[in-house]
């Protein structure tokens, strides 16, 4: 099982705002990344370090954290959206590199 | 552009060992944690581990006494040896380029397109 929690699924109207969280105990001392993979495709980097985005990733993507959540947040969302959601970090024993269980999210 | 490619058989042979190479274009395999992450079908990701360019590695503990990665910087090429697969190591398997982050988090910014290894006799 995975030290990072994520809910499995989360639906958002279309253009609404919508957070997806990722709670862990490693996240108090790490930062988290977000990744987006779409049915049949690779992932996708869309946040890093918390709060950044790569280059190409629309200012509609923003990331934060406190203790020991952190937050994906998707402002007017749309249905490209429609994703699986992945948060990683590191362990609590800071030695290997973990992923969240995912949050599918579907835009209505 | 960077792009990485992932090669292998598609179909692996139970107790087999499933041999995977990752080629890496459009960019320097230099100062980056070159990793490999899974995901079984239907399943989430899971990170198997990481070689870095200097040859050190750092494995899943779960997977560690199965898995081997090495790196080959004049082919731009790194690598995934996993023995003694069986039936629960069907995924589609990714190579990705890790980078670490301010708070040592590694974040993986470019990823190949991913292929489905099956175990079956």
């Amino acid at each position: 099982s995975s030290e990072l929690t994520q809910a499995p699924t989360v639906s958002v109207a279309l253009g609404q705002t919508v957070t997806i969280t990722c709670q862990g105990d490693s996240l108090k001392n790490y930062y988290a990344n977000w990744y987006q993979q779409r049915p049949g495709q690779a992932p996708v980097l869309v946040i890093y370090d918390k709060n950044n985005r790569p280059s190409g990733i629309p200012d509609r993507f923003s990331g934060s954290g406190s203790g020991n959540t952190a937050s994906l947040t998707i402002t007017g969302a749309q249905a490209g959206d429609e994703a699986d959601y992945y948060c990683n970090s590191r362990d609590s024993s800071g030695i290997q590199v973990i992923f969240g269980e995912g949050t599918k999210l579907t835009v209505l | 552009q960077v792009q990485l490619q992932e090669s292998g058989p598609g179909l692996v042979r139970p107790s087999e060992t499933l041999s995977l190479t990752c080629t890496v274009s459009g960019g320097s395999i230099g100062s980056y944690y070159w990793t490999w992450i899974r995901q079984p079908p239907g399943k989430g990701l899971e990170w198997i581990g990481y070689v870095y360019y200097s040859g050190s590695t750092n494995y899943n503990p779960s997977l560690k006494s199965r898995v081997t990665m090495s790196v080959d910087t004049s082919k731009n090429h790194f690598s995934l040896k996993l023995t003694s697969v069986t039936a629960v190591d069907t995924a589609i398997y990714y190579c990705a380029r890790g980078l670490v982050g301010a708070s040592r988090t590694v974040y993986h910014d470019h990823w190949g397109q991913g292929t489905l290894i099956t175990v079956s006799s």
